[in-house]
């Protein structure tokens, strides 16, 4: 059973950064492929990238390409999502998730973090 | 990029009754298309995958079906505990999109 635990709520101006983690326990990070989903106010889900274990590399949508990162900790199965040049518009609560590595289906998420709100404003 | 479309918006429905709910693609996506539930505050919980296999531990209560652009998902009786938004999801194509959702409210 993978578990993961989501790093706490962040509050940033217009422009900044922000960086959230999302500990791994149950199994390894380097056996998981870690995405990241974040959902607006109010609004539906939002794929924003993560590892293809077909392609081998991080693939991400075409709207976060750019300002986006997300990296892996194997040494402390910590995943990382940055997010930089932050607007209002990414006011959102902030979700890892995963498959199971054993019996998941690619890109259907059967685990997920529990959240990180990160709010953006002046 | 394919897109998926959820309806209705809102299913108003009492505990008991039958919900269906229905998410279609612009184009054939096969059967890669899976579904979630999510309460508020909760992370979604995934209910369906490839169109009609229930993820582990998901009641019988909740059915998938369809393939190429038409799926549905049917709640045969709705419980108490039922009442939530429910998001379709393709898995074969980048980027990997979510519907609309649909939520199911007390009647």
């Amino acid at each position: 059973q993978v578990q993961l635990e989501q790093s706490g709520a962040e509050v940033r101006k217009p422009g900044a950064s922000v960086k959230v983690s999302c500990k791994v326990s149950g199994y390894t990070l380097s056996e998981l492929s870690m995405h990241w989903v974040r959902q607006a106010p109010a609004k539906g889900l939002e794929w924003m990238g993560g590892f293809d274990p077909e392609g081998g590399k991080t693939i991400f949508a075409q709207k976060f390409q750019g300002r986006v990162t997300m990296t892996d900790d194997t040494s402390t199965d910590t995943a990382y999502m940055e997010l930089t040049s932050l607007r209002s518009d990414d006011t959102a609560v902030y979700f890892c998730a995963t498959w199971d590595p054993l019996v998941g289906a690619f890109f259907t998420f059967d685990y997920w973090g529990q959240g990180t709100l990160v709010t953006v404003s002046s | 990029e394919i897109v998926l479309t959820q309806s209705p918006a809102t299913l108003s429905l009492s505990p008991g009754e039958r919900a269906t709910l229905s998410c279609r693609a612009s184009q054939s996506v096969s059967s890669f298309l899976a579904w979630y539930q999510q309460k508020p505050g909760q992370a979604p919980r995934l209910l369906i995958y490839d169109a009609s296999n229930r993820a582990t531990g998901i009641p019988a209560r909740f059915t998938g079906s369809g393939s190429g652009t038409d799926f549905t998902l049917t709640i045969s009786s709705l419980e108490p505990e039922d009442f939530a938004v429910y998001y379709c999801q393709l898995r074969s194509t980048w980027p990997f999109p979510f519907g609309g959702g649909t939520k199911v409210e007390f009647k």
